[in-house]
């Protein structure tokens, strides 16, 4: 099972590009990187998902390198509504014809005027 | 197009009794799963039931169980209440691919305490 780690928490400026590394030494062949978003009260939500290379949708870009052992998520021009907490899945289908999901802890990020 | 919706919100109950969560997916979402949340332990897959059926599973004791309906939607039950289940539970649908490979819409969680 892959270990998912993250920083605790991070602070940034209005209009900064925020990183957020996420490690995960383990990952199998068949696993997936997800990022999640979310607001105190409020249930997780979808950011952006990938498997290699880079993903880019209209919210975030995901970097993943070659060997995989890593993923960062980047948060372009952050605002004050971006302060949230992130968090990185790692999953996939295992031998067992299931999955395994393993989410890291959390990364807290305070965007600050 | 309505979200995840999870009854109760809020809920106490005691230790050694059993508790009944609810959650309606997303209309046309066929995969529900089923989170734990504490600060202590973070997010934790319970299980994911696709066509009435489990079709995964997280490390959990046999007191964690589920079911889903014909309409998708889905319940969970823990017996024997313990302490350390006092958590928000989080309910998240998706189309169908599963849980690792597919994007997941969470409800609001209904949030546990066990006294």
């Amino acid at each position: 099972l892959a270990k998912t780690t993250q920083p605790i928490s991070m602070d940034s400026y209005e209009g900064q590009e925020v990183n957020i590394t996420c490690s995960h030494n383990n990952i199998a062949t068949n696993d997936y990187i997800t990022w999640y978003q979310q607001f105190p009260s409020q249930g997780p939500r979808f950011i952006i998902q990938g498997y290699k290379t880079k993903v880019t949708n209209e919210v975030a870009s995901l970097f993943i390198p070659a060997d995989r052992k890593s993923s960062t998520l980047s948060l372009p021009r952050v605002s004050l509504s971006d302060t949230a907490v992130y968090y990185c899945l790692v999953g996939g289908p295992n031998s067992n014809s299931g999955y395994a999901l393993n989410f890291g802890k959390g990364t807290s990020l305070l965007v600050t005027p | 197009k309505a979200g995840v919706t999870q009854t109760p919100r809020y809920l106490i109950k005691t230790r050694g009794q059993q508790v009944t969560l609810s959650c309606s997916p997303i209309s046309g979402h066929r995969s529900v799963s089923w989170y734990q949340q504490t600060p202590g332990q973070g997010l934790q897959f319970l299980f994911e039931y696709f066509s009435e059926t489990q079709r995964n599973k997280g490390n959990f004791p046999g007191r964690f169980s589920g079911r889903q309906f014909s309409n998708s939607r889905s319940e969970m039950n823990v017996s024997t209440l313990e302490l350390g289940d006092s958590a928000l539970y989080l309910c998240a649908s998706s189309l169908a691919k599963g849980t690792a490979t597919d994007e997941q819409y969470f409800g609001p969680g209904t949030r546990l305490t066990v006294t």
